[in-house]
């Protein structure tokens, strides 16, 4: 396994429009993680999953926006009705947690970059 | 408001000399940091991270130091090389709640 992979790495669509983005994460973590980063910005958390359930929404994801991990491994992030300020690059990260573990640490993957004209 | 603040929006060394980024934050909850250098048009690398329970943790060029008191922490990689250069972000996270918490990144260049 070569890590997180990300799915398309480059969208450029028309405002309007909607985009789906796909993340493998690493084949034994439970933990998936979605983030935006702007030009100039850190990235930002979306949303969280741990297995198959959506555990924590941040309130930058509004209700155009959705995610799914359907059986617990790959996710994909939707965005309906796509808006200008909704460029950026959209960040996927895994993790392994178990209830014995002090810390976890998120591995992420290459991002897709959208533009939306 | 930012909780965690990188002032420093790029720095320039000498190929050989030491590289020191700082991070500053200012949620007392947050017991978990992590420093990912990124290239561009790629993902965050994770490269080091450090327990609050902790000062200092090091993996070869790598160390970071952090100050509970004044809610400080540091990377500092020495020797630098020029495959080094890149954005360096500080992330953070509180207790059971994984999610990070991002600065805004410092562009580090080291030069030959």
């Amino acid at each position: 396994d070569t890590g997180v992979s990300q799915d398309p790495r480059h969208k450029i669509t028309k405002r309007g429009q909607n985009v789906t983005f796909r993340c493998d994460p690493i084949s034994e973590h439970n933990r998936l993680y979605w983030y935006r980063q702007t030009l100039g910005q850190g990235p930002e958390f979306l949303t969280y999953f741990q297995n198959e359930a959506q555990l924590e929404k941040s309130r930058l994801l509004s209700d155009r926006f959705s995610a799914e991990r359907p059986k617990g491994s790959f996710s994909t992030l939707e965005i309906q009705r796509t808006e200008q300020g909704d460029s950026a690059m959209y960040l996927c990260a895994s993790s392994l947690w178990s209830s014995g573990r002090a810390v976890e640490t998120q591995y992420f993957g290459p991002g897709t970059r959208l533009l939306v004209l | 408001d930012q909780q965690v603040k990188q002032n420093s929006p790029s720095l320039s060394v000498q190929e050989g000399r030491i590289s020191i980024l700082n991070c500053d934050y200012t949620n007392s909850m947050f017991d978990y940091f992590l420093w990912y250098k990124k290239y561009p048009a790629e993902g965050p690398t994770f490269l080091i991270s450090i327990s609050s329970i902790k000062d200092k943790n090091e993996d070869g060029r790598f160390t970071v130091f952090l100050n509970k008191s004044a809610k400080h922490l540091s990377l500092h990689i020495v020797p630098s090389q020029p495959g080094d250069s890149a954005v360096y972000f500080c992330a953070a996270s509180e207790g059971s709640n994984y999610k990070l918490t991002f600065g805004k990144g410092t562009l580090l260049t080291v030069n030959p």
